[in-house]
């Protein structure tokens, strides 16, 4: 069965400062992969997927993702953080189900 | 474009209880519909899935049901609440297997 890490649970950066949260996935090929955001009491939104082609993916509000099969991962990148984007940051994949699985989530806090 | 509705938003229900939580689709035909449930630091559970009127997959037993008796509708159910039940409850859709899914804004309940 395909899995889905997240390793960092909460993760706390300055405002303006660079931001990385990892995923992981396990499946054997090469999955769809997604990433969500969500705000306290909140849907999720989606902020970019990938699905083949280029490995580097731009979604909205300034996020971009990429895909490394060597290490089967799918980080999220963002230059510079505001403090609109502390959130709760879930990544995504799907491959070949219906459903799509989904790690546990990071936690994002922005210090002023 | 699509929009998916999903009420309430909150809900105070005693212990043995009935619970119906509703949500509906708009501007697509056919799609695959989802419940969730979120609990903190756990992540998404995927509780019932629908790829079509009356065809209901449960992934998790529970004290939980599910129906959908038209296309753009899905209903989550309970006879009889417990206080585990307390949890958020989000209604998402795809188009696809394994495409993007996109949420409701969430059933915040809680079992007293």
């Amino acid at each position: 069965a395909q899995s889905v890490t997240q390793p960092d649970i909460h993760i706390t950066v300055s405002e303006g400062a660079s931001l990385e949260l990892r995923c992981n996935y396990s499946y054997g090929a090469t999955p769809y992969l997604f990433w969500y955001v969500q705000s306290p009491g909140q849907g999720l939104q989606l902020l970019l997927k990938y699905f083949s082609g280029d490995t580097l993916v731009q979604g909205i509000k300034g996020f971009e993702a990429e895909f490394k099969r060597s290490q089967s991962s799918f980080n999220l990148r963002k230059p510079s953080v505001h403090w609109s984007d502390a959130a709760e940051y879930f990544c995504a994949s799907g491959a070949g189900s219906y459903q799509l699985t989904f790690g546990k989530g990071t936690k994002l806090s922005v210090i002023p | 474009s699509q929009t998916i509705h999903q009420w309430p938003a909150t809900l105070v229900q005693p212990v043995g209880s009935p619970l119906s939580l509703e949500c509906t689709v708009e501007g697509t035909s056919n799609p695959n519909l989802y419940w969730y449930r979120q609990a903190a630091g756990r992540g998404l559970q995927l509780l019932f899935y629908s790829v079509g009127i009356g065809q209901i997959s449960s992934e998790v037993p529970q004290n939980l049901s599910a129906s959908r008796p038209q296309d753009r509708q899905f209903i989550l159910s309970s006879k009889k609440l417990l206080l585990s039940d307390s949890g958020f409850y989000l209604c998402a859709w795809n188009g696809g297997v394994s495409t993007e899914a996109f949420f409701g804004q969430g059933t915040r309940l809680t079992v007293v």
